[in-house]
């Protein structure tokens, strides 16, 4: 069975600062990854995903996550964080087929402060 | 990518009542899902169509009952709820050739 692990449920960062938000995941096969983030009151937008080739992959608002199959990892990054940033964010992990049966981490709240 | 829309956005009700919720997308995609997300728990997969057949039900309660009568509608039947189903309630519909899911805002469910 495939699950995902976010180990950190809250984190604070500072403007300007850098953020990386862990995800580690089990599955039996080459996995697929994706990374949502999801606004108070509203539903989950999809930032980035992962399913083959470059194990660095870029998103939307500046995000980027890196797939290192040796850890079952799938860390997201940004560089320098923005107020608009305050979210909170989810790791999942999805097989592909007919459809796509998605499992979801608890999700990351992340705060940012000035 | 935008176009999945979910009505209400917040719904109170008794649990006595029968209400429904409806979720529409326009966007080709061929799988429509229904998630629940309770704070502090993971999304729980509620029900799964797939070109407009029912694959996965997750154990979910007879008191939930979902309709797809076609390709870009989704319906989730409430009747007599409990207190513990109050949650917020996400569709998403997701396309075969392009993995992840687009999802709409949620109806915010509070049952009293």
């Amino acid at each position: 069975a495939q699950s995902v692990t976010q180990p950190d449920i809250h984190i604070t960062v500072s403007e300007g600062a850098s953020l990386e938000l862990r995800c580690n995941y089990s599955y039996g096969a080459t996995p697929y990854l994706f990374w949502y983030v999801q606004s108070p009151g509203q539903g989950l937008q999809l930032l980035l995903k992962y399913f083959s080739g470059d194990t660095l992959v870029q998103g939307i608002k500046g995000f980027e996550a890196e797939f290192k199959r040796s850890q079952s990892s799938f860390n997201l990054r940004k560089p320098s964080v923005h107020w608009s940033d305050a979210a909170e964010y989810f790791c999942a992990v999805g097989a592909s087929g007919g459809y796509q049966k998605v499992t979801f981490g608890i999700g990351t709240k992340l705060q940012v402060i000035p | 990518e935008t176009g999945v829309t979910q009505t209400p956005r917040h719904l109170v009700m008794g649990m006595t009542n029968k209400k429904s919720l409806k979720c529409e997308q326009h966007l080709g995609h061929n799988a429509m899902y229904w998630y629940k997300q309770s704070a502090k728990k993971p999304l729980e997969l509620m029900f799964v169509y797939s070109l407009e057949e029912r694959v996965e039900n997750n154990s979910v309660p007879s008191r939930f009952s979902p309709e797809c009568p076609n390709s870009s509608h989704l319906f989730l039947h409430l009747h007599t709820l409990q207190p513990e189903d109050s949650a917020l309630y996400l569709c998403a519909s997701s396309s075969a050739d392009r993995y992840g899911y687009t999802f709409g805002s949620g109806t915010r469910l509070t049952v009293v």
